[in-house]
């Protein structure tokens, strides 16, 4: 089977730094994808890791490490407008097969 | 660019009606999804195609059915509503970045 866990909600402060976990346990593995969603709107696109490390782009940065069926998003400079749900996916074994965990609501106080 | 596109925004359906939802892209994506979202349960892929005649099922396939005639399009059949139905629907397109269509609102009563 596959699993996608990730906290369910975190809250932090505007200008603070916070890291969002993501562990997983899938039947294969070809990427490993985060995705914002604000409330009433569609997913989009955040950071794409396939090989472990760090990726980083603007205040925002994805870390994977393959080993350890884990990955966590950074989010630097926090900003009012980052209160959002984070998705962690996962593209299993099977050609074509993504797999999304229920998300962390994320609320930036001022 | 109009990316991915899904048809209709909203739609109440009564308990046994059918309905096709509709999507299509214009970026020559192979790769094409359906998913559902219900409140605090995440994204649950219903079905999933790698190209144009190839479908496969998701997690949560049962009372639904999808065609992919065309590389641009893959509809989404709801043969006979439930009230477990009810739920927003996202198409997705990509190759290694997955872009949504806006979601349809789906009701049934």
């Amino acid at each position: 089977g596959q699993n996608i866990d990730q906290p369910t909600e975190m809250t932090a402060t505007e200008g603070a730094i916070v890291q969002i976990n993501c562990t997983y346990q899938t039947s294969g593995f070809n990427g490993l994808f985060w995705y914002q969603q604000h409330a009433g709107e569609a997913p989009t696109f955040l950071s794409y890791n396939v090989l472990d490390g760090l990726e980083e782009k603007g205040r925002f940065s994805s870390f994977l490490s393959r080993s350890k069926g884990y990955s966590y998003l950074l989010l630097k400079e926090l900003q009012m407008k980052d209160s959002a749900s984070y998705l962690c996916a996962v593209a299993g074994g099977s050609q074509g097969n993504l797999i999304f965990g229920k998300g962390t609501k994320l609320s930036v106080k001022p | 660019n109009a990316g991915v596109t899904q048809t209709p925004k909203f739609r109440i359906l009564k308990i046994g009606q059918s309905m096709t939802l509709q999507c299509t892209q214009d970026m020559n994506h192979n790769y094409m999804y359906w998913y559902r979202q219900d409140p605090g349960m995440g994204l649950k892929l219903i079905y999933y195609s790698v190209g144009a005649g190839i479908t496969d099922k998701g997690e949560v396939p049962n009372g639904y059915n999808v065609s992919r005639s065309t590389t641009e399009d893959f509809p989404l059949r709801l043969e006979l509503a439930a009230p477990s139905q009810t739920s927003v629907y996202f198409c997705a397109s990509g190759p290694n970045t997955i872009y949504f269509g806006e979601g349809s609102w789906l009701t049934v009563v």
